[in-house]
């Protein structure tokens, strides 16, 4: 089943640097979804990027998505500590099955 | 307001027992989703009921059965619990995509269930 591969697991950075994430997935997808998820909460949806889309800006978040490589990346520009969190990649599979992968564990240093 | 609200927060049981966990959503939405996160942080996508009808039954043991009474509510009620059921319950719901897959899911934030 479709499934996100995210790289790296884990990620730690200097306050101020920017941090880039990345999802791999298998098969064709209708869109794919960037959330974040703090120390025992629920997910936050951050970003969704259609198919046929290439870049997507949301403040200091650009997520790409290459449907070529079935490659999606998440940049976060200027991070802050409260951007320390866990950043997973979904995709659709069927009309109506969003479907996780594994998560970037991001820790950011101040 | 809360969006999507599950309770409890908190569950500590014993193996065998019977527990239900509730989840409703002032959204407005058609579709809500069980999810579980394990101790590896996976997600696992459980439920999913569109207007109150199942649309999607993963490979769940038949001890898990959801409910959905009405289209804000969506509760999970799990017979005779193991200990591989410790996880993290979440609920979320969605507008839905048409045509382009699932839209955005909102979650709630969580039910932690440990079994002893």
């Amino acid at each position: 089943s479709q499934q996100g591969e995210e790289d790296p697991q884990a990620l730690s950075i200097q306050e101020g640097e920017n941090a880039t994430m990345n999802c791999s997935y298998k098969t064709s997808i209708n869109n794919l979804q960037w959330y974040r998820q703090n120390s025992g909460r629920g997910l936050v949806h951050l970003i969704l990027i259609r198919s046929n889309e290439r870049e997507k800006h949301s403040g200091r978040l650009r997520v790409t998505l290459d449907t070529s490589k079935k490659n999606s990346s998440l940049l976060i520009t200027a991070s802050r500590a409260a951007d320390t969190a866990s950043y997973f990649c979904a995709m659709t599979q069927g009309a109506q099955k969003l479907v996780f992968g594994q998560g970037t564990r991001l820790t950011i240093n101040p | 307001d809360t969006a999507v609200s599950q309770t409890p927060k908190y569950l500590v049981t014993q193996m065998g027992n019977d527990k239900s966990i509730k989840c409703e959503q002032n959204l407005g939405h058609d579709t809500m989703y069980w999810y579980k996160q394990d101790s590896k942080k996976f997600l696992k996508i459980m439920f999913s009921y569109n207007n109150k009808e199942l649309i999607i039954n993963e490979t769940v043991p038949n001890r898990f059965s959801p409910k959905s009474p009405d289209k804000a509510h969506l509760n999970l009620h799990i017979n005779s619990l193991e200990l591989g059921d410790s996880a993290v319950y979440f609920c979320a719901s969605s507008q839905g995509f048409r045509g382009s897959g699932t839209g955005e899911l909102f979650f709630g934030e969580g039910s932690r269930l440990t079994v002893l």
